[in-house]
């Protein structure tokens, strides 16, 4: 079985500062992991993956993520928050062994909120 | 980048009734696509991997026969909420994935459905 966990419902940050935004994952062979956002009734928007090779991952709208196998976590960062980055960010993990139908197990979702 | 579509964005129906949800990839073929629902302030919760040319597999507690799905072909799959009921309000998203095994999933802008 795969988990993920996003500890945190919300994080509120000021525009300009760093942003963070936690991930831990479980799954019992190799992970595939994916960070998406998703703003107020709209579907999920691609961030960014890690699927091998190096640890930090970059994608879009600057964001990027650090997969750490010993603490099973891939938190995703931004190093300077834009009041339009205020939305809702899902953890997703898939499992490489797993067999039946690729699905994909997102965390609960937290809600970033930009300040300006 | 892959777009995935989905219509209508908005429905409401009387309870009673059923209404077809479609998502179409519109740029690249999607041999799966999964369907999700979304509750108010909550994560995605899997309904169902759609297969094409072949049956849909229903998550433990999705009742089959209150939601069809058919995936008739490679750029579409279509759900249908029969016999609708005020309880089957929500958000319903669909997405699909493309032919290579670690594409990230792609995302409809979702459907929010009303059922009065």
């Amino acid at each position: 079985a795969q988990s993920v966990a996003q500890p945190e419902d919300q994080v509120n940050v000021a525009e300009g500062n760093p942003l963070t935004v936690k991930c831990t994952y479980s799954v019992s062979g190799n992970p595939y992991l994916f960070w998406y956002v998703q703003y107020p009734n709209r579907g999920l928007q691609f961030l960014l993956k890690y699927i091998t090779g190096d640890n930090l991952v970059k994608g879009s709208y600057g964001f990027e993520a650090e997969f750490n196998k010993s603490q099973t976590s891939f938190h995703l960062k931004k190093p300077s928050a834009l009041v339009s980055d205020s939305a809702l960010y899902f953890c997703a993990v898939r499992d490489r062994a797993e067999a039946a139908g690729n699905k994909l197990t997102f965390g609960g979702g937290t809600r970033v909120l930009v300040k300006p | 980048g892959a777009v995935v579509s989905q219509h209508p964005s908005r429905v409401i129906c009387k309870s009673g009734t059923s209404v077809k949800i479609e998502c179409r990839s519109l740029d690249f073929q999607a041999t799966t696509m999964f369907w999700y629902r979304q509750f108010p302030k909550q994560s995605l919760m899997l309904m169902a991997t759609s297969n094409e040319g072949s049956k849909a597999t229903y998550e433990q507690g999705v009742e089959k026969d209150k939601f069809l799905i058919n995936h008739a072909s490679l750029t579409l799959s279509t759900l249908t909420v029969t016999s609708a009921h005020p309880e089957d309000s929500s958000f319903y998203i669909c997405s699909a994935r493309g032919q290579v095994d670690n594409s990230p999933l792609h995302f409809g802008n979702g459907t929010r459905l009303t059922v009065t």
